[in-house]
């Protein structure tokens, strides 16, 4: 059974400060890997989607990379602001039948501080 | 953009009432998924569905039930709500495939709605 580990599960920074959320997942037999922003009492933003056979995405400050032999995912946040202070969740899908199926992690709590 | 929006944002029910759930896809998504999320718990996938008419069970389909009648639409019903169904529900949709003419680098990729909070008293 797939399972899929946040750490850290909260992490607090001062703004303008580059950082890294780490993503581990058990099986590495992934179709692919998205990571989403989640705003408090809202629902789920997506940031970026990895294939299985891609390394990384980047979108304006944020860069996703995909290491799918060792299980892990690392989203990079460059400069951070204030506006970036949420949770940020991985969540990977499996190949095979059931790629539509994601298995979520628990989330990491970013706070930027002004 | 693609646009999925859900019925109410906050919703207050009592034990036993029958309580349905909207979601409304607007990409035409073939797949539609109903979560739930729980503090400790994170997300849980309660039902899919692939097709019109076509439904599979989630991890944790009991006391829940589906409809869709329509591709756009994406019904969760609690038959006869119970308290430990207090949760923030959340609705997603996605592709069934890569179509030729999308870009293959979004394959597979979930879009979720704004959620819906539930209380059971």
């Amino acid at each position: 059974k797939q399972e899929v580990t946040q750490i850290p599960a909260a992490l607090s920074v001062p703004e303008g400060e580059n950082l890294v959320l780490n993503c581990s997942f058990t099986d590495s037999a992934i179709y692919n890997l998205q990571w989403f922003r989640q705003d408090p009492g809202k629902g789920l933003t997506s940031l970026l989607l990895i294939q299985s056979s891609q390394r990384e995405q980047t979108s304006g400050r944020l860069n996703a990379s995909l290491d799918k032999s060792s299980g892990r995912s690392t989203l990079y946040i460059a400069a951070s602001q204030p506006g970036d202070s949420a949770t940020y969740l991985c969540a990977v899908s499996l190949s095979g039948g059931s790629n539509y199926k994601l298995t979520f992690g628990k989330g990491t709590l970013l706070t930027v501080n002004p | 953009d693609v646009k999925v929006t859900q019925s109410s944002r906050y919703l207050v029910k009592r034990t036993g009432e029958k309580v349905f759930l909207e979601c409304v896809q607007d990409m035409d998504h073939e797949n539609m998924f109903w979560y739930r999320q729980d503090p400790g718990l994170g997300l849980r996938l309660i039902y899919f569905s692939y097709d019109v008419k076509m439904k599979e069970k989630g991890d944790i389909p009991e006391g829940y039930s589906v409809s869709r009648e329509k591709k756009e639409r994406f019904s969760l019903i609690l038959e006869s709500a119970s308290t430990n169904q207090t949760s923030m529900y959340l609705c997603a949709s996605s592709l069934y495939y890569w179509v030729r003419d999308k870009s293959f680098l979004r394959d597979n990729e979930q879009f979720f709605g704004p959620g819906t909070r539930l209380t059971v008293l």
